[in-house]
This record gives structure tokens, C-alpha cells and sequence, in this order.
């Protein structure tokens, strides 16, 4: 169990529609990334969130934008859906430990667009 | 920009068999390592996490090794299971703060033959 919870399981979308996955994380995880894994591939990184503001990037459109808030939830929202944003969307908190700072996935979202 | 790469793609074994996973990167100024275990449709699982500055980590049956200069970690698997049959995800990390994200390989599919 990691703590993180990411919502719906799945999901299935048209083109061209909008998206909004949704992750919470536990008390005190203050930072938050988001990861697009296509079929048969690592994982890659869309963006991070650090105390409610976007400070890092991944090779991702604008298209792809996010929220976090207070309470430590935060938000993916993909518009103008494309059949290539088909993939499992991971969620990943941070917390800082004495090993150091390690992070903790969601089961993802697995988004279908048709 | 950082490659990790997994080779090879898939590995089948029977059990009880001792085993070691590979995976190299290109540059070595990473904060640290971390290897996943990823169950098919799942999210993932930490299972071991090397900080730049350590050369090992031991969870039970796993140890996992970083030669940090020569771009290198193997994840060892003791007495293989046929529980152990998933998808195994090394990930390295940039720098601490902002833009620190995981670069991930594609994985290597570990089944394990009763």
C-alpha cells in the first residue's frame, strides 16, 4: 500500500473530448508528478508539482496541464484528446526519508481514446 | 538527456534459479537510483532505492548493486518464485528540486517457470 489513490481506474474517451484524472497522496507529500506509460514502455514524465506550482516539464503539449492543491490531491487535464493519449496515467508522491527522497505510485488510470 | 536501457526485453527462468536483472544509463550525475516492480495493468511497486552515494541495498531475496561511474546496476533475485513473474522498471533521477524527475527503461518481462 503506498498511500497514493489515483481515479477512475479507467476510462474511455473519444478524440477530441477532455480528460480530468484525479490523484490524492498522503499528509505531508508535497510533491507530485504525473507519468504517461504507453504499452510496452517505461514510463515517462509529464510534469511535477511542488506546494501547488508546476516546477518541471516533460516533452509533453501544452495540452497537458495540472492542478495540486492544499490538501494534497492534484489533477491531470488533457484536452483535444488524441488515439496516441491512449496509455496507463501514473501518479507519484514524494516524501523525503532518512535513505532519501523516494517516491510512491498510484495504481494509475488507464485511459482508452477511441 | 538521460537513457536508461533494460536488456533484455523478457527473461523466462524456472524456479528457484538465482538471477540478475541489468540495466545501464548514460550519464552518471543521478541523485539516485530506483528499481519497480510493475504487476501487467498496474501501477508500481518500489522495491529497492540506492542513493547516489551507496553502492548496494538488500530487501530479502533482492540486492541491488549501482556502479555509478560506469553507468551500471543489476537488481539479484534470489531463489526465484513463480510470485517474482512481473515486469521489473529501473528508474534513475536527476537532481534534487526542481525539474528532478525518473528516467525509466522499458522494463524487463520476468517469468518465472514452476
Amino acid at each position: 500500500e503506498t498511500g497514493v489513490t489515483q481515479s477512475p481506474t479507467h476510462l474511455i474517451k473519444t478524440r477530441g473530448q477532455q480528460v480530468t484524472l484525479r490523484c490524492s497522496s498522503q499528509s505531508g507529500h508535497n510533491t507530485v508528478s504525473w507519468y504517461q506509460q504507453a504499452l510496452g514502455q517505461g514510463p515517462q514524465f509529464i510534469f511535477q508539482y511542488y506546494r501547488e506550482e508546476e516546477n518541471g516539464r516533460g516533452n509533453f503539449p501544452p495540452r497537458f496541464s495540472g492542478l495540486q492543491f492544499p490538501n494534497y490531491s492534484s489533477e491531470l487535464n488533457v484536452n483535444a484528446l488524441e488515439l496516441d493519449d491512449s496509455a496507463l496515467y501514473l501518479c507519484a508522491s514524494s516524501l523525503k526519508t532518512g535513505s532519501g527522497e523516494k517516491l510512491f505510485f498510484g495504481s494509475g488510470t488507464q485511459l482508452s481514446v477511441l | 538527456k538521460q537513457e536508461v536501457t533494460q536488456i533484455p526485453a523478457a527473461l523466462s527462468v524456472p524456479e528457484g534459479e538465482n538471477l540478475v536483472l541489468n540495466c545501464s544509463f548514460t550519464d552518471s550525475a543521478i541523485y539516485n537510483l530506483q528499481w519497480f516492480r510493475q504487476d501487467p495493468g498496474k501501477g508500481l511497486t518500489s522495491l529497492l532505492l540506492i542513493q547516489s552515494s551507496q553502492r548496494e541495498q538488500t530487501s530479502g531475496r533482492l540486492n541491488a548493486s549501482l556502479d555509478k561511474s560506469s553507468g551500471r546496476s543489476t537488481l539479484y533475485i534470489a531463489a526465484s518464485q513463480p510470485g517474482d513473474s512481473a515486469t521489473y522498471l529501473c528508474a534513475v533521477r536527476g537532481e534534487v528540486g526542481a525539474n528532478s524527475k525518473l528516467t525509466f527503461g522499458k522494463g524487463i518481462t520476468l517469468s518465472v517457470r514452476p
